[in-house]
């Protein structure tokens, strides 16, 4: 599975769109993107995830670049329930398991 | 509807004694995954169960560790003479199994945090 980098932590204002990065640039053409985060001591959670096309749920927003060496993780309108370990996970379908890297720290300030 | 249950939350032993963690998935998923974080560290996987067979147990990281899963369900994680560097939380996921393993959306649980002392 493709190697994924992210920044070590970010934050925004509540309110605000959070705008989370991840460089995936040795993707391959069946690896999936997903996003899980990790509220403090609870297991993690899963927001969404995409292939090549832009998607959307109920949580979040996720954009792939046309080239698929990047993402971003948008919450449209972060709340303080949104501060934790943002983790973007490249899984192909030849692999079980989930590779958590080191992820985003988010914190949302009131 | 209920999500992947973990028992017990906590557990506190003393190095050499053997513990078993528990892990009711979400009802009809027939793939369940382990996975531990210690402190400080990321999630390392340890082993996935397609059914009650493991066709993965690359993740354990010793002989001290084994799992099994009875009628397609609850799982039991098991470490025997624990050690202190056994001391993490261990998590427990589910999810249904699509043609494309990708797909597969992993639902965790809250985990049992360990404490070897």
């Amino acid at each position: 599975d493709a190697k994924t980098t992210q920044p070590p932590s970010m934050d925004c204002a509540e309110g605000r769109a959070a705008n989370l990065p991840c460089n995936h640039s040795t993707i391959s053409g069946n690896e999936y993107v997903y996003w899980y985060r990790q509220i403090h001591s609870q297991g993690p959670q899963y927001i969404i995830h995409g292939l090549k096309n832009n998607e959307t749920n109920e949580m979040a927003s996720l954009i792939i670049t046309e080239d698929r060496k990047s993402s971003t993780l948008i919450l449209p309108h972060a709340t303080l329930r949104d501060t934790a370990v943002y983790y973007c996970i490249v899984r192909s379908d030849s692999s079980y398991k989930l590779i958590f890297g080191s992820g985003t720290r988010l914190l949302v300030r009131p | 509807g209920a999500g992947v249950s973990q028992s017990p939350s906590n557990k506190v032993t003393e190095k050499g004694k053997d513990v078993e963690l528990r892990c009711d998935p979400i009802s009809g998923h027939t793939a369940l995954y382990w996975y531990r974080q210690s402190l400080g560290q990321g999630l390392e996987f340890l082993i996935y169960f397609q059914g009650n067979s493991a066709p993965d147990k690359s993740g354990l990281p010793s002989d001290r560790f084994s799992a099994e899963r009875t009628g397609g369900s609850v799982s039991t994680l098991t470490i025997q003479r624990t050690q202190q560097e056994d001391s993490a939380v261990y998590l427990c996921a589910s999810s249904l199994d699509y043609g494309g393993l990708a797909k597969n959306i992993q639902y965790f649980g809250a985990g049992t945090r360990l404490s070897v002392l």
